[in-house]
């Protein structure tokens, strides 16, 4: 069956960087786009942008530019998001997803909690 | 960018009394809306795709319907593993938006 794995949780320094990993298994890797997506303590879910395992082509939400870098590696059907320049409101749930056409989110990873504290 | 607005953001309902939940895109969307269900601390859930169509092993009591801007996620006897707080996702373009979330909560 389809199982995405993500990394564990990190604690960080407002200005370091995280990087989350997320590894798939039960369906072909370079098939179906990855998409990320947060959640804040106690608030709803944020779509962060998503990769494309085949080809590494990237789509980021406006308000994570240049913060944000999604990479895979097709040798261990893993995607992997990087945020930088952390700040204590980017703590939060990081949540891996794959998206098929027409059915998006169909299945998610467990979630990676990140906290940013000094 | 496509803004998703649900109401209500939150509801008090009993066992068996029959919910609905709106979203509203602020442009058309054609049926490419999902709602997923979300309970404390665990990974949201898939629900509904193409604004209509139920995952397989979500119960028949959960429907969608809508099209373009105005879609609903009707639950036709409220059971007490439905209280949870549920999201409408647009995928029409990128980004992506949820809604705010509806959360359903025992009356």
């Amino acid at each position: 069956q389809v199982q995405l794995v993500q990394s564990g949780a990190e604690v960080k320094k407002p200005g370091a960087s995280v990087k989350v990993s997320c590894k798939a298994s039960g369906h072909t890797f370079t098939d179906e786009n990855i998409h990320w997506v947060r959640q804040a303590p106690g608030q709803g879910l944020e779509w962060m942008g998503w990769i494309n395992p085949n080809s590494g082509g990237t789509n980021y939400a406006q308000k994570f530019q240049g913060r944000v870098t999604m990479t895979r590696d097709t040798s261990i059907s893993t995607a992997s998001m990087e945020l930088s320049r952390l700040r204590s409101d980017d703590t939060a749930i990081y949540y891996c997803a794959r998206d098929s056409p027409m059915v998006p989110f169909d299945y998610w990873g467990q979630g990676t909690l990140v906290t940013v504290s000094s | 960018d496509i803004q998703m607005t649900q109401s209500p953001s939150a509801m008090s309902a009993s066992v068996g009394d029959r919910v609905t939940i709106t979203c509203r895109a602020s442009q058309g969307i054609r049926n490419y809306l999902a709602w997923f269900q979300q309970k404390p601390g665990k990974v949201p859930k898939r629900l509904i795709y193409a604004a209509s169509s139920l995952h397989s092993g979500v119960p028949s009591r959960f429907s969608g319907s809508g099209f373009g801007t105005e879609f609903t996620l009707t639950i036709s006897s409220l059971q007490p593993e439905d209280f949870a707080t549920y999201y409408c996702l647009h995928h029409n373009s990128y980004p992506r938006t949820f809604g705010q979330g509806t959360k359903v909560e025992i009356k």
